[in-house]
């Protein structure tokens, strides 16, 4: 199964790129890789997803090696509203996923 | 559009009993997602239905069980409620279904906090 590992927390300044890592060692061949933003008292919500190398959306950008075995999600020039839990995602495939994992969490707090 | 919606928002349930949660989809999305959120275990698959069936269950007890109607609303049952329950439940709504592939994004509702005592 694959387990994914991510920071507990980090923290940044306005303006700064921030880089997130998850590292998920037992990934499938299958998997895609997910990322979501979390806001208290709401759900989390989508910001990319990839299976390998670049992908770049309009907020963010994920990173995936080669391997597979860690992804990078990097926000750039974060501000305030960014501030939230971002949760990495392993296990979205078009076959199986009833395994999906979701990390534990890294609380990014920016600051001013 | 509207959002995915949850019902109730705040549940207050004591140990044995059972209890019911209510998720209404985003119009037009066919399959409706269930997960479970605490601060020891963070967030865990339940399961997805997609068109009224079950495609996908995630580790947990017999004691939680789901379907889905025809207009894809869906509802989660827990029966036999424990303290460990205790969790907020999160329902998601995708077009395509977890197994849509390169582009399977997912809408998730603002919960349902469950407090068991």
């Amino acid at each position: 199964l694959a387990k994914t590992t991510q920071p507990i927390s980090m923290d940044s300044y306005e303006g700064q790129e921030v880089n997130i890592t998850c590292s998920h060692n037992n990934i499938a061949t299958n998997d895609y890789i997910t990322w979501y933003q979390q806001f208290p008292s709401q759900g989390p919500r989508f910001i990319i997803q990839g299976y390998k190398t670049k992908v770049t959306n309009e907020v963010a950008s994920l990173f995936i090696p080669a391997d597979r075995k860690s992804s990078t999600l990097s926000l750039p020039r974060v501000s305030l509203s960014d501030t939230a839990v971002y949760y990495c995602l392993v296990g979205l495939s078009r076959y199986n996923n009833n395994d999906m994992r979701f990390g534990a969490g890294t609380r990014l707090t920016v600051k001013p | 559009k509207a959002g995915v919606t949850q019902t109730p928002r705040y549940l207050i349930k004591t140990r044995g009993q059972q209890v019911t949660l209510s998720c209404s989809p985003i119009s037009g999305h066919r399959s409706v997602s269930w997960y479970q959120q605490t601060p020891g275990q963070g967030l865990q698959f339940l399961f997805e239905y997609f068109s009224e069936t079950q495609r996908n269950k995630g580790n947990f007890p017999g004691r939680f069980s789901g379907r889905q109607f025809s207009n894809s609303r869906s509802e989660m049952n827990v029966s036999t409620l424990e303290l460990g329950d205790s969790a907020l439940y999160l329902c998601a709504s995708s077009p395509y279904g977890l197994a849509g592939g390169a582009y399977n994004e997912q809408f998730f509702g603002p919960g349902t906090r469950l407090t068991v005592l």
